[in-house]
């Protein structure tokens, strides 16, 4: 079936270090993928997403690359921020899930410290 | 322009007791979707639902467990006889109609089973 694969978290890096979260899919065919956000208390705020292959999705100065070759969608962003503390989920969703049906990654922690 | 509205955003029932949840699409949206958070782990699909119609239940349990999403008013979603192990972060999100369009999340009831 389809699955999403995270790297485990927390996640700890200090103000302007660089992120990288992993995040690898199993899909036939070629779903769409998303990176979510989750602030404490809150429900999950769409990050940045990508729909085909070689796509880069942007935001808030995050970017992931669709990579069809190596099923991956990491998450990097060049300096992050202590707001940018949260958990972060890759999802996937495509004709094989029910269209517009997510599947979920566990989600990676991110803490980051002054 | 309000957001995907969930309520109540804590429940605690007893067990055996039912628990409703509401969610309130955004504007314009007439596709609702349910998930389900437990602790330290990802969402999990639930039920999708457009006006009047379940189109996809495949990921809520076959007891105990229903929605709805009327013609008029909130989508709901029922739990009966509830046990502890419902216990979870349960989320709403709301779409357009159109094939992948980005789901929006409301910030969930935390359900509590005593």
């Amino acid at each position: 079936g389809n699955s999403v694969t995270q790297m485990e978290g927390p996640v700890t890096l200090s103000e302007e270090a660089f992120l990288t979260i992993n995040c690898t899919y199993t899909a036939t065919g070629y779903p769409s993928l998303f990176w979510y956000v989750q602030y404490p208390g809150e429900g999950l705020q769409l990050l940045l997403k990508a729909t085909k292959a070689d796509d880069k999705g942007s935001n808030k100065g995050f970017e992931a690359t669709y990579r069809k070759e190596t099923t991956s969608f990491h998450l990097e962003k060049g300096s992050v921020q202590v707001s940018d503390s949260a958990v972060y989920f890759c999802a996937l969703s495509g004709m094989n899930t029910g269209f517009q049906k997510l599947v979920f990654g566990t989600g990676t922690r991110l803490l980051v410290s002054p | 322009n309000a957001g995907v509205m969930q309520n109540p955003r804590h429940l605690v029932r007893r067990r055996g007791q039912e628990a409703r949840l509401r969610c309130s699409p955004m504007k314009g949206h007439s596709h609702v979707y349910w998930y389900r958070q437990l602790p330290e782990e990802g969402l999990k699909f639930m039920v999708y639902l457009q006006k009047e119609n379940i189109i996809d239940e495949s990921g809520m349990p076959k007891e105990r467990f229903s929605a709805e999403f009327p013609k008029e008013g909130p989508s709901i979603l029922r739990i009966q006889q509830v046990v502890r192990g419902d216990s979870a972060a349960y989320f709403c999100a709301s779409a357009v109609a159109g094939d992948n369009q980005p789901q929006h999340f409301g910030d969930g009831t935390r359900l509590s089973i005593l």
